[in-house]
């Protein structure tokens, strides 16, 4: 139980356009789920807090108008990463928390961005 | 501010030796302390959590042991074996915070025959 898939799970983009990466909960609901960035051999920083139906909560020095975060439903979020940089290639993980655990968080398998 | 310190950042056992890895936090407000374990090009997998009410959490070959005055926590690695070999990360978080986990460092954990 409480699997947390993100798909793609690599994408290779040209610098300027657009990604999104989806982050689902596979077999359970979450009101919150939370996007994450790791650098080689670094620890995970976090972005952004999502709530299911509301805006999302970022991080100091996050830039929310360059991720931009949607929480539709209790099983999906999704991070679009916009006019993509190479400073942008990192690792994005995401997890999730189940409803009616106050603080365990399930992560996903990770998505690996290289901006060319 | 590193609000949870990690150590030591790299650590070789042999087979069927303890590994042990240290965490220190700053913020007394914090009350629940998970352990994760990532393997290269993965996410991070929950493996053990605990809450300052006990002083040591025993789950299989890991345990946590928690000094709440010290404001420490260690994870033991009994028997490790080289399928032990990841990345582990101790982390932090607090009541009214969307259960915001606040990361240590990381410790790469080498297990060698």
């Amino acid at each position: 139980g409480a699997v947390v898939s993100q798909h793609p799970s690599r994408v290779i983009c040209k610098s300027g356009t657009s990604v999104k990466i989806e982050c689902r909960s596979l077999d359970f609901q979450a009101t919150t789920m939370f996007w994450y960035r790791q650098f080689p051999k670094q620890s995970l920083m976090l972005m952004a807090t999502s709530n299911e139906g509301s805006k999302a909560t970022y991080e100091q020095g996050v830039e929310k108008d360059k991720f931009l975060i949607n929480h539709a439903s209790l099983t999906l979020s999704t991070l679009t990463v916009t006019s993509a940089h190479p400073e942008d290639s990192s690792f994005y993980i995401c997890s999730a928390r189940t409803i009616g655990s106050v603080e365990t968080q399930y992560f996903g398998p990770g998505t690996r961005l290289l901006v060319l | 501010q590193q609000q949870v310190k990690q150590s030591p950042q790299s650590l070789i056992v042999q087979k069927g030796g303890i590994s042990i890895i240290n965490c220190a936090y700053e913020n007394t407000a914090f009350d629940y302390f998970p352990w994760y374990q990532q393997f290269p090009g993965k996410g991070p997998a929950l493996l053990i959590a605990i809450r300052p009410d006990v002083s040591e959490k025993k789950e299989g070959r890991f345990t946590i042991s928690f000094n709440k005055s010290a404001k420490q926590f260690s994870l033991h690695i009994m028997d490790s074996q080289p399928g032990d070999s990841a990345t582990y990360f101790c982390a932090a978080s607090r009541a009214g915070t969307a259960s915001k986990l606040t990361f240590g460092t990381g410790t790469r954990l080498q297990v060698t025959l």
